[in-house]
């Protein structure tokens, strides 16, 4: 079975700051990961995605996402923390056999201080 | 392309009731995920179809729910008896067979936020 965790369900970080939420995976068979943005009251929008190939990918509204095989990872970061910003992150892991269901982390919860 | 929709967005309910969700997804869309979200808590897999077929069910779906998509397109999921447990957020995504090399990307709806009273 595939899992993914995600440490530390509130992050505060200022405006203009760095903004860095972490996700390790477990996966059997070659993963591929995803993170998705929730705002207050609405679904799942996807921020970036791993599949194959470049192991820096590059999402929207700034944000970019390295694998890391060695280290099991796919963190999430973004250079300079806007106010907009202030959202649900989730990591998501499937893989391509079987039905591609994803397998969510618990989450972040991030707040961005004026 | 209109993307995922669900109806209702908010639904309250009697302990002991009937509900129904629906799920229209993005019209090309031959796979359908049902998930629920409860607070605090990622999404959680509920079932899968793919075209008119489900696939999968996960421990999580008891007898009393039952989730269908008879002519491929449109998906309903209902609770039988509902339970103050069956409180959640329930999500809807769809996307393409992998075949079709797009990567798994699922296309999420906005939700149904049931509250059980």
């Amino acid at each position: 079975a595939q899992s993914v965790t995600q440490l530390g369900s509130h992050v505060s970080v200022s405006e203009g700051a760095l903004v860095l939420l972490r996700c390790n995976y477990s996966s059997s068979v070659p993963p591929y990961l995803f993170w998705y943005v929730q705002y207050p009251n609405q679904g799942l929008q996807l921020l970036l995605k791993y599949t194959t190939g470049a192991t820096l990918v590059k999402g929207i509204n700034g944000f970019e996402a390295e694998f890391k095989k060695s280290e099991t990872s796919f963190h999430l970061t973004k250079p300079s923390a806007h106010m907009s910003d202030a959202a649900e992150y989730f990591c998501a892991v499937t893989s391509y056999y079987g039905n591609n269901r994803l397998a969510f982390g618990k989450g972040n919860q991030v707040v961005v201080i004026p | 392309d209109t993307g995922v929709s669900q109806d209702p967005r908010h639904k309250i309910t009697k302990r002991g009731q009937n509900v129904t969700f629906r799920c229209d997804p993005i019209s090309e869309h031959n796979r359908l995920y049902w998930y629920r979200q409860t607070l605090g808590q990622g999404p959680e897999f509920l079932t899968y179809f793919q075209n008119e077929a489900q696939l999968e069910k996960s421990r999580l779906l008891s007898d009393r729910f039952s989730a269908e998509r008879p002519k491929g397109s449109f998906s309903t999921l209902e609770i039988q008896r509902t339970e103050q447990g069956d409180s959640a957020m329930y999500l809807c995504a769809s996307s393409l067979a992998l075949a079709s090399g797009k990567g798994a990307e699922q296309f999420f709806g906005p939700g149904t936020r049931l509250t059980v009273l």
